[in-house]
């Protein structure tokens, strides 16, 4: 079955340090997928996308990286701050349909 | 340049009874879908509507959960009949209707549903 998982369930940086965040994924039909950052007590916010013809897509200090061999994906923060610290998923579409599937999340705690 | 809203943002039930969550999409959007998340876990897909329509409802319980989204007026995920099991936070989220290919789905901050 599909599935989106990340390896690293915490994760502890150094305010201005760049962070790596990492999922994987199982469903190679998959061809969207969607980073996401949940605050305490919101709802997830869009941070960047990328389509699988596609395997580097940039926006502002984040870097999302595709890797379809191993199906990888990773979202990197540059230069990381105190309001970065929050919960970040990774969600996938694909195989026709329009759900997403969440990975379970990765808490990230920037150190002042 | 409201967001997607819900209401109420949080919700106590005692058990037997119903539970009516509501849901406003993005202005411009035509499609909503509603997830639930458990405590430390992500979230999980429910249903996937447009306007007067189920397009797919793969991840609803079978019985005692049902989902609407009326020509007018907001969506609305209902429980019957509310267990302790159905406490989570249940998220709505909208896109636009246009076939524009992959759109980001924009989410609201939810409703947390407690039963008694």
């Amino acid at each position: 079955g599909e599935s989106v998982g990340l390896h690293l369930p915490t994760l502890s940086v150094q305010e201005g340090d760049n962070s790596i965040i990492n999922c994987a994924y199982s469903n190679s039909a998959s061809d969207y997928f969607i980073w996401y950052k949940q605050e305490s007590g919101k709802g997830p916010q869009f941070i960047i996308d990328i389509r699988s013809n596609m395997d580097k897509r940039q926006g502002q200090r984040v870097t999302v990286l595709l890797n379809k061999t191993v199906k990888h994906l990773s979202l990197q923060i540059a230069a990381t701050q105190p309001g970065d610290s929050a919960v970040y998923f990774c969600a996938e579409k694909g195989g026709g349909g329009n759900k997403l599937v969440f990975g379970a999340g990765t808490i990230l705690r920037v150190k002042s | 340049n409201a967001g997607v809203m819900q209401n109420p943002r949080h919700l106590v039930r005692r058990r037997g009874q119903e539970a009516r969550l509501r849901c406003s999409p993005m202005k411009g959007h035509s499609h909503v879908y509603w997830y639930r998340q458990l405590p430390e876990e992500g979230l999980k897909f429910m249903v996937y509507l447009q306007k007067e329509n189920i397009i797919d409802e793969s991840g609803m319980p079978k019985e005692r959960f049902s989902a609407e989204f009326p020509k007018e007026g907001p969506s609305i995920l209902r429980i019957q009949q509310v267990v302790r099991g159905d406490s989570a936070a249940y998220f709505c989220a909208s896109s636009p209707g246009r076939n524009l290919g992959n759109q980001p789905q924009h989410f609201g901050d939810g409703t947390r549903l407690s039963i008694l």
